[in-house]
């Protein structure tokens, strides 16, 4: 059974770098065609794709935050961290890791609970 | 970047009607569309990917149909466990990811 679940601050105040943990089961990042993202909403809104990593390393990113993300992972922990610089309160939302089974058909069968995270000072 | 828009915005429907609702992108994605269903407070849920096939436990009401940049998810007859947001997503470039805005099926 897969399973993910997001870890890290629910708020940070503007200007700080976000640093958010996945911590996954029942499936390797090792594996051929794995990956892992990660997608947010705000309250209200929309969903939003940030980034993905895949079973070989392979990074991509959302064209218009790319410049404040980082997305890596740790295979032996089971883990996939994404950083964010330089937050601001439109960033408010709930962030949520995803897992996706075939790298060139990225969508998302699995995903976790997420995490809300407010922007304020 | 390619641009998926939804419409409506909000669909008012009552239980048994067919549910119709479209997905388009701003540029041909071949058959590279996903759908989801989401609940208030809670995960989107897989329904349809490539743009057809039904994801593994998912009632039989709901199919997907569509390619290039027309596509439709269309449940059959609305059940009491349908009312939710709807979202399209592309995957044509696997190196980004797009959704679409939503489209909110609520009670007539």
């Amino acid at each position: 059974q897969i399973t993910l679940k997001e870890s890290g601050p629910t708020l940070v105040k503007p200007t700080q770098t976000l640093t958010l943990t996945c911590t996954f089961s029942g499936f390797s990042l090792s594996t051929s065609g794995v990956g892992v993202g990660w997608i947010r909403q705000p309250p209200g809104k929309a969903l939003e794709w940030l980034a993905l990593i895949y079973w070989d390393d392979h990074k991509r990113y959302s064209p218009s935050l790319n410049a404040r993300l980082t997305i890596t992972k740790d295979t032996s922990k089971n883990q996939v961290v994404l950083t964010m610089t330089k937050m601001d309160p439109v960033d408010t939302a709930t962030y949520s890791c995803v897992h996706t089974l075939l790298k060139y058909k990225p969508y998302f069968d699995y995903w976790g609970q997420g995490i809300l995270v407010t922007v304020s000072s | 970047d390619i641009q998926m828009t939804q419409s409506p915005s909000t669909l008012s429907a009552s239980v048994g009607d067919r549910v119709t609702i479209t997905c388009r992108a701003s540029q041909s994605i071949g058959s590279w569309l996903a759908w989801y269903q989401q609940k208030p407070g809670k995960a989107p849920k897989l329904l349809i990917y490539d743009a057809s096939s039904l994801e593994g436990g998912v009632p039989s009401r709901f199919s997907g149909s569509g390619s290039g940049t027309e596509f439709t998810l269309t449940i059959s007859s609305l059940q009491p466990d349908d009312f939710a947001t709807y979202y399209c997503q592309q995957y044509n470039t696997y190196s980004q990811v797009t959704f679409g805005q939503g489209t909110r099926v609520e009670v007539k």
